[in-house]
C-alpha cells in the first residue's frame, strides 16, 4: 500500500478557495486516490475519487498530474462548515478492499 | 434508507470485560471494516472483510476478533478489554470490487475503566 504524506494542517477564510496537497511517491500502477472528509464525532465521508488528470464533482476537484505521485483537492469557496479532517488515501480498488487511512490534513475555516 | 447500522453508541466496560460491537448494512455491500479512532488522532483498521466467508487482519488487530455473520453483519469482539482500546469504533462498508467508496456508521463510543 503507497504511503500518503499530507499537511497536518491549514487555515483560510470563507469564500477561499482551498487547495490541500498529498504526496504518495509509491503510488503502484492500479492504485486509485480517493479523499475522505471528517467532522467531530462522525465517520468520515467520501469527497472524490480519481486515477488521473482532474475530476470534478458537485462539492471538489481532484487535480493528478502525469507522474501520479502527488494529488490535490481543491475546495472552492470555502464555508465555515467545511471546517474537517481530509484524508487522502490510496489503494488498489480493482478486486481489493483494504481501506488505510493516514493521519490527514485538519482544515480550518475563519470567517 | 439506514446505511451502516452501529449498536450501541456508547459503552463503559471495567478492565478485562468482554463486549461484542455490532454492524449491519442495508446496501447489499461486499466488504466491510472495523475501524479504532482515538482522541486526535485518524483512524486505524484493526480487521477486515472483503467477502461474506473472509475476513482479514488490518493494522492493529491484536486484542480483538471478528466474525462476518452473513452479508449483512460483522461484529467485532473484545475478549478482556483493555484501557488501551478506550476509542472510537467506526464500522464501514464498501462494494468491493471496483469500487472502495466506503460508508460509516455513527462511531461507538468505548471506555475501558
Amino acid at each position: 500500500l503507497a504511503k500518503t504524506t499530507q499537511p497536518i494542517s491549514m487555515d483560510s477564510y470563507e469564500g477561499q478557495e482551498v487547495n490541500i496537497t498529498c504526496s504518495h511517491n509509491n503510488i503502484a500502477t492500479n492504485d486509485y486516490i480517493t479523499w475522505y472528509q471528517q467532522f467531530p464525532s462522525q465517520g468520515p465521508r467520501f469527497i472524490i475519487q480519481g486515477y488521473k488528470t482532474k475530476v470534478t464533482n458537485e462539492v471538489a476537484s481532484l487535480f493528478i498530474p502525469a507522474d501520479r505521485k502527488s494529488s490535490t483537492l481543491s475546495l472552492p469557496r470555502v464555508s465555515l462548515s467545511d471546517t474537517a479532517v481530509y484524508y487522502c488515501l490510496v489503494g488498489d480498488v480493482i478486486g481489493a478492499s483494504k481501506i488505510i487511512f493516514g493521519s490527514g490534513t485538519r482544515l480550518s475555516i475563519r470567517p | 434508507n439506514a446505511g451502516v447500522t452501529q449498536t450501541p453508541k456508547f459503552q463503559v466496560l471495567k478492565t478485562g470485560q468482554s463486549m461484542t460491537l455490532q454492524c449491519a448494512q442495508d446496501m447489499n455491500h461486499n466488504s466491510m471494516y472495523w475501524y479504532r479512532q482515538d482522541p486526535g488522532m485518524g483512524l486505524r483498521l484493526i480487521y477486515y472483510s472483503a467477502s461474506e466467508g473472509t475476513t482479514d487482519k488490518g493494522e492493529v488487530p491484536n486484542g480483538y476478533n471478528v466474525s462476518r455473520l452473513n452479508k449483512r453483519e460483522f461484529s467485532l469482539r473484545l475478549e478482556s478489554a483493555a484501557p488501551s482500546q478506550t476509542s472510537v469504533y467506526f464500522c464501514a462498508s464498501s462494494p468491493g470490487t471496483d469500487n472502495t467508496e466506503a460508508f460509516f456508521g455513527q462511531g461507538t463510543r468505548l471506555t475501558v475503566v
